[in-house]
């Protein structure tokens, strides 16, 4: 059974950075591009950032372009979401996703979701 | 990037009613369109892939049709346990882009 598990989220002032992980079960995580889709409270869902199943190729939305990073490391089958220059816009319940192919930027639907990670900022 | 407007923003409706849901695409997303649900608390739950595929353990009162621009979500006869949000969701084009949602609430 798939299982995405996102931890590290938290309260950060603006302009502070945090780091997602996203801890992967059930699949190989090397076989897979994933993703990553965040909600802000009460509001719609928008899609932030793509990697390819190997991490040498990255896709990302213009509102976190420049101050998200993210990575992978197969071996520990965990995805992350490194944040930084944080602003109250980026106030989110953080979804990890996989993806259907190893390729990006890949066009999915998503069948699995884990319960999110909410990152708040806020002074 | 390709916006999706979801129609009405709201549903008011009984269970055993039928519920209609709107999606339309700024641009041709061929059949690429996903519907999810969604509760209160909870993740959104795939219910519909590719127009008209059910995903796995989704009953067969929702159903979905369209094309191109135009997109809908069906649920023929409304139980409790569908009152919920409903998102669309296109993978055509990158980027990924989500509709605002439609509230299908109790009336």
């Amino acid at each position: 059974e798939v299982q995405l598990v996102e931890s590290g989220g938290g309260l950060v002032q603006p302009g502070g950075s945090l780091r997602l992980s996203c801890s992967a079960s059930g699949f190989t995580l090397s076989g897979y591009a994933m993703h990553w889709v965040r909600q802000a409270p009460g509001k719609g869902l928008e899609y932030v950032s793509v990697i390819s199943n190997e991490g040498d190729s990255t896709y990302y939305a213009d509102s976190v372009k420049g101050r998200f990073t993210i990575s992978r490391d197969n071996s520990k089958n965990t995805l992350y979401l490194q944040m930084t220059s944080l602003r109250p816009e980026d106030t989110a319940v953080y979804y990890c996703l996989t993806s259907r192919t190893t390729v990006v930027p890949s066009m999915d639907f998503f069948d699995y979701w884990g319960q999110g990670t909410l990152v708040t900022v806020s002074s | 990037e390709i916006v999706l407007t979801q129609s009405p923003a709201t549903l008011s409706l009984s269970p055993g009613e039928r519920a209609t849901l709107s999606c339309r695409a700024s641009q041709s997303v061929s059949r690429y369109v996903a519907w999810y649900q969604q509760k209160p608390g909870q993740a959104p739950r795939l219910v519909i892939y590719d127009t008209f595929n059910r995903a796995t353990g989704i009953p067969a009162r929702f159903s979905g049709s369209g094309s191109g621009t135009d997109f809908t979500l069906t649920i023929s006869s409304l139980e409790p346990e569908d009152f919920a949000v409903y998102y669309c969701q296109q993978r055509s084009r990158w980027p990924i882009t989500f509709g605002q949602g439609t509230r299908l609430e109790i009336k």
